[in-house]
C-alpha cells in the first residue's frame, strides 16, 4: 500500500517569498492533515480536512497560511509571505477517520522548509 | 484543553539495556492515547495505541505501554533496546473526534 506522498521534500526561499507543499493522502483515507514541527517540538496542528471541507484550523495563522483539498483527495498547503520563524518541516498525514476517534495517521516524510 | 507533558527531552541507555520513556497527559475524559517513533529526516510511525480494556498494550518493535488512569500517565517501556531505537519518540492524546495533540518529544540515544 503507498504511504503518505509529499513533495517537494526541501525548499529554501527568502523571507516574503511564497511556497507552496502538495500531499496525496493514502487512498480511501477521508481524513487529512497538515502539522508543522519545528526543529525540538513536536508536531503541532495546523489544519485537518475530513474529506474536503475543513475541521479544525484553530491554529493555521490565516493572514499567510492557506491550505485546500479539492476533491477530497489531494491537498496543498501555501505560504505566503513566509517569515524566518516559517522554517519548519510541514508533515502531512491522512486517516480513514478523525484521528480523536482513535483511527491512526500516518504521516508522510514531510517537506523541510528553510526560509532566510 | 488536552495536553501532553514528556518530561524527559533526552535519554541516553547502553544497548541491551530497558528503556521507560515518560508520557503524562491531560484530558476530561477517556482519553485515546498513542506512540509514535520518529527517526531523523523521517515522518512519524505509530507504535501503539491504546484505546480502552486491557490498559497494557503491545506494540511493534518489541514495545509495550501502561495507561494508568490514576496518574494519567502511559509510559512506553522497552526491556532490551537495539541500536536501531535510537529516534525521538512522542506521545499523543486524542479522543471525542477532537484534534490529536502531540508532546514535545524524547530523544533516545543508544550507546554500545
Amino acid at each position: 500500500e503507498a504511504g503518505v506522498a509529499q513533495s517537494p521534500r526541501y525548499k529554501i526561499i527568502e523571507k516574503r517569498q511564497s511556497v507552496a507543499f502538495w500531499c496525496n493522502p493514502i487512498s480511501g483515507h477521508a481524513t487529512l492533515y497538515w502539522y508543522q514541527q519545528i526543529l525540538g517540538q513536536g508536531p503541532k496542528l495546523l489544519i485537518q480536512f475530513q474529506n474536503n471541507g475543513v475541521v479544525d484550523d484553530s491554529q493555521l495563522p490565516k493572514d499567510r497560511f492557506s491550505a485546500e483539498r479539492l476533491k477530497g483527495v489531494d491537498s496543498t498547503l501555501k505560504i505566503q509571505p513566509a517569515k524566518l520563524e516559517d522554517s519548519a518541516v510541514y508533515l502531512c498525514a491522512s486517516s480513514l477517520g478523525p484521528g480523536g476517534a482513535g483511527n491512526t495517521i500516518y504521516f508522510g516524510e514531510g517537506s523541510w522548509l528553510t526560509v532566510v | 484543553a488536552q495536553s501532553v507533558t514528556q518530561p524527559d527531552i533526552h535519554i541516553t541507555v547502553s544497548e541491551g539495556a530497558s528503556l521507560e520513556l515518560r508520557c503524562n497527559y491531560s484530558y476530561g475524559a477517556t482519553p485515546y492515547l498513542f506512540w509514535y517513533v520518529q527517526s531523523p529526516g523521517q515522518g512519524l510511525q505509530l507504535l501503539l495505541k491504546y484505546f480502552s480494556g486491557d490498559t497494557l498494550v503491545q506494540g511493534i518493535k518489541g514495545f509495550e505501554a501502561e495507561f494508568k488512569r490514576s496518574q494519567s500517565s502511559f509510559n512506553l517501556r522497552k526491556p532490551s533496546v537495539h541500536w536501531s531505537d535510537a529516534a525521538e519518540y512522542f506521545c499523543a492524546v486524542g479522543g471525542g473526534y477532537q484534534k490529536v495533540t502531540f508532546g514535545t518529544g524524547t530523544k533516545l540515544q543508544v550507546i554500545p
